[in-house]
């Protein structure tokens, strides 16, 4: 399985701020992959797929980046509702795998 | 509107299956797969697998070969995932996602999760 890792673990900033959450495949996946946000007690929210197309209804101030094996995704003027834990997901293989996830905190 | 709908809580005991429903409604079922993903205590989210609804097809995350079933139930829109020889360790949150934006697999439509709690 291709493996992911997320950097950093946990965050916390300030409404109005600048984030920036790292993904790296342990092997190329091209442009295949997706972020997500995940508050407790509901799903998972889609946010960002094929690295950098933003999905439907999800606020601009959200943007993915990157190809091959680093991706990144950034949140560009931090609102009280971003908190959460934001995963990556790389869909290169069948079997889909996971990044162990980033933990956003509003300061 | 488009939404999956899961069967509710579940409590086993160790050794024991569990099988949850997840009703699809609002879109083409057979035009997505649907794929099911967990999350422990603790833990990130894991892939179980994915069904296609339009052949019956199925893959398997390794992890689970041999162990989980997903099927089409002959109430229209719905899919099965059974998970056989329970252990503590399968306590977790069971969702239901749809794939879309193929090739990219990015599930954009969950289920509200199913709680399966395994203990003797």
């Amino acid at each position: 399985d291709i493996q992911m890792t997320q950097s950093p673990s946990s965050l916390s900033a300030s409404v109005g701020d600048s984030v920036t959450i790292t993904c790296r495949a342990s092997q190329t996946i091209t442009k295949y992959l997706n972020w997500y946000q995940h508050k407790p007690g509901k799903a998972p929210n889609l946010l960002i797929y094929a690295a950098s197309s933003l999905q439907s209804g999800v606020p601009s101030r959200f943007r993915g980046s990157g190809s091959g094996t680093d991706f990144t995704l950034t949140i560009s003027g931090l609102q009280p509702e971003d908190f959460g834990t934001y995963y990556c997901q790389q869909s290169f293989t069948t079997s889909l795998t996971f990044g162990p996830g980033t933990k956003v905190d509003i300061k | 509107q488009v939404q999956l709908v899961q069967s509710g809580a579940e409590v086993k005991k160790p050794g024991a299956s569990v099988k949850v429903s997840c009703k699809a409604s609002g879109y083409t079922f057979n035009g997505h797969y649907m794929h099911w993903v967990r999350q422990a205590p603790g833990q990130v989210l894991e892939w179980l697998g994915r069904f296609n609804p339009s052949s019956g097809g199925t893959d398997y995350a390794e992890k689970f070969q041999g162990r989980v079933t997903m099927t089409r139930g002959t109430s229209i829109s719905t899919v099965y995932m059974e998970l056989s020889r329970l252990t503590s360790d399968d306590t977790a949150i069971y969702y239901c996602a749809r794939g879309s934006w193929e090739p990219f697999d990015a599930l954009d439509i969950w289920g509200q999760g199913t709680v399966v709690t395994v203990s003797s």
